[in-house]
């Protein structure tokens, strides 16, 4: 089945910091990467729609600045949170599609992340 | 209207029985449905998916829809402790996908 590498698996910082998170396709060209953020025990929350070569857009509530997502190429989008405070504390994952219908959302395996 | 909607439980079984979830949704043109499961602390994954109507099966899953009624369901035959999880229902409208926010299953020993 197609697989979606995410990384850092985990990431710890102090306030302040920008992390990155890598998304990356391997075995298949995603056409679009979705970004969503989960706090514990609540839903999956969409934060941001990318589109290979374009800029994301972002849902309602969602500080684009704050949350910088670049899809530069096929198989690869990042997101980075800038100057990241302990409310931005969560677990973010990454899914891909091959923007092909009756296909399925593939998911990375998430990051979470954890702000001192 | 949310555009998926799922109940969110927690539904509980005993070990062997059958576990039934349900998802309706809004868009009349949606084209495609999946159910994903979700561990606690986990990402969700695919479990099956289903593009017309009637009910396909997988081992002990079967996904069921009827378009015209507009809903999508999800059964698991022989329920194990290890399906205990969250399932998300997902909808393909064509123009966008919508996540149910999920039903939490526990299957009891």
């Amino acid at each position: 089945g197609a697989v979606v590498s995410q990384h850092p698996s985990w990431v710890i910082c102090k306030s302040g910091t920008s992390v990155k998170i890598e998304c990356r396709s391997l075995d298949f060209q995603a056409t679009t990467m979705f970004w969503y953020r989960q706090f514990p025990k609540q839903s999956l929350m969409l934060m941001a729609t990318s589109n290979e070569g374009s800029k994301a857009t972002y849902e309602q509530g969602v500080e684009k600045d704050k949350f910088l997502i670049n899809h530069a190429s096929l198989t690869l989008s990042t997101l980075t949170v800038t100057s990241a405070h302990p409310e931005d504390s969560s677990f973010y994952i990454c899914s891909a599609w091959d923007g092909y219908s009756n296909q399925p959302q593939h998911f990375g395996d998430g990051t979470r992340l954890s702000i001192l | 209207q949310k555009e998926v909607e799922q109940n969110s439980g927690p539904l509980s079984v005993p070990e062997g029985a059958i576990a039934s979830l349900n998802c309706t949704y809004s868009d009349r043109g949606s084209q495609s449905f999946f159910w994903y499961r979700q561990y606690s602390g986990k990402s969700p994954e695919l479990i099956m998916f289903i593009y017309s109507n009637g009910d396909k099966e997988d081992g002990r899953f079967t996904a069921q829809l009827n378009k015209a009624s507009q809903y999508v369901s999800l059964l698991i035959r022989d329920s194990q402790p290890s399906d205990s999880a969250t399932y998300l229902c997902a909808v393909d409208t064509g123009n966008q996908f919508y996540f149910g926010t999920g039903t939490s299953l526990t299957v009891i020993p």
